[in-house]
């Protein structure tokens, strides 16, 4: 059973940081693409960062404007997300998900996403 | 504002068949395969067709995917109460190198 719990969540006030973590298991974890993506309180579905298997090539959404890192470590099969300079319409619900082969393909397993908070 | 551009809501009575439409462009639409996902108020996103037109397991075959041009069209027939939710579509954009998605559409069974 393909598993992603994602982790690192919380309260934060703007210009902070914070490191979101996904633990998955279930699957062969290097073999796929990972992303994250995010929703703001009442808002739409918004694709955040994605990488390749390998975590060597990487593609961010364009409203990050470098603020965010996306990670992945195969060995202890988990994603990461860096965040810094945070601002107040970086809350949201971020989401952990696998992609079906590579970073432009559906998105086909969604971890139950972690809430992320900034308000000073 | 949204690169791909859905209705905000769309409407129908139990049992008809309802379309959602997704807009889009020759850098992304155009380019490469359209995902559609459902998502129930509270709940995480579910993919239920992928690649244009195909159903993963356990999406109903009453959920159908269709793409022309740079639009694609998710169909859902024999409505049900329980098909009312919302509904994203996205795609990979080839000029802004990221995943973009539609604005939702939000399913209303009357």
């Amino acid at each position: 059973e393909i598993q992603l719990l994602e982790s690192g969540g919380g309260l934060v006030q703007p210009g902070g940081s914070l490191r979101l973590s996904c633990a998955v298991s279930g699957f062969n974890f290097r073999s796929y693409a990972m992303s994250w993506v995010r929703q703001a309180p009442g808002r739409g579905l918004e694709w955040v960062a994605g990488l390749n298997g390998g975590g060597d090539t990487t593609y961010y959404g364009e409203s990050l404007e470098g603020r965010f890192i996306i990670s992945r470590d195969n060995l202890k099969n988990t994603l990461f997300l860096q965040m810094s300079s945070l601002r107040v319409e970086d809350a949201a619900i971020y989401y952990c998900v696998k992609n079906q082969v590579s970073v432009v393909d559906a998105f086909d397993f969604w971890g139950q996403g972690t809430v992320v908070s900034v308000s000073a | 504002q949204s690169v791909l551009t859905q209705p905000p809501s769309v409407s129908a009575a139990p049992g008809q068949r309802v379309t959602i439409s997704c807009s889009g462009s020759n850098s992304n639409i155009g380019r490469s395969y359209v995902s559609w996902y459902q998502q129930f108020p509270g709940t995480v996103p579910k993919l239920i067709i992928s690649d244009d037109r195909n159903r993963p397991s356990g999406t109903p075959y009453r959920f159908s995917g269709s793409k022309s041009g740079t639009s694609a069209t998710l169909g859902i027939t024999g409505l049900q109460t329980g098909d009312e939710a919302s509904y994203y579509c996205a795609t990979w954009d080839f000029s802004l190198n990221a995943v973009v998605f539609g604005g939702g559409t939000k399913l209303t069974v009357l």
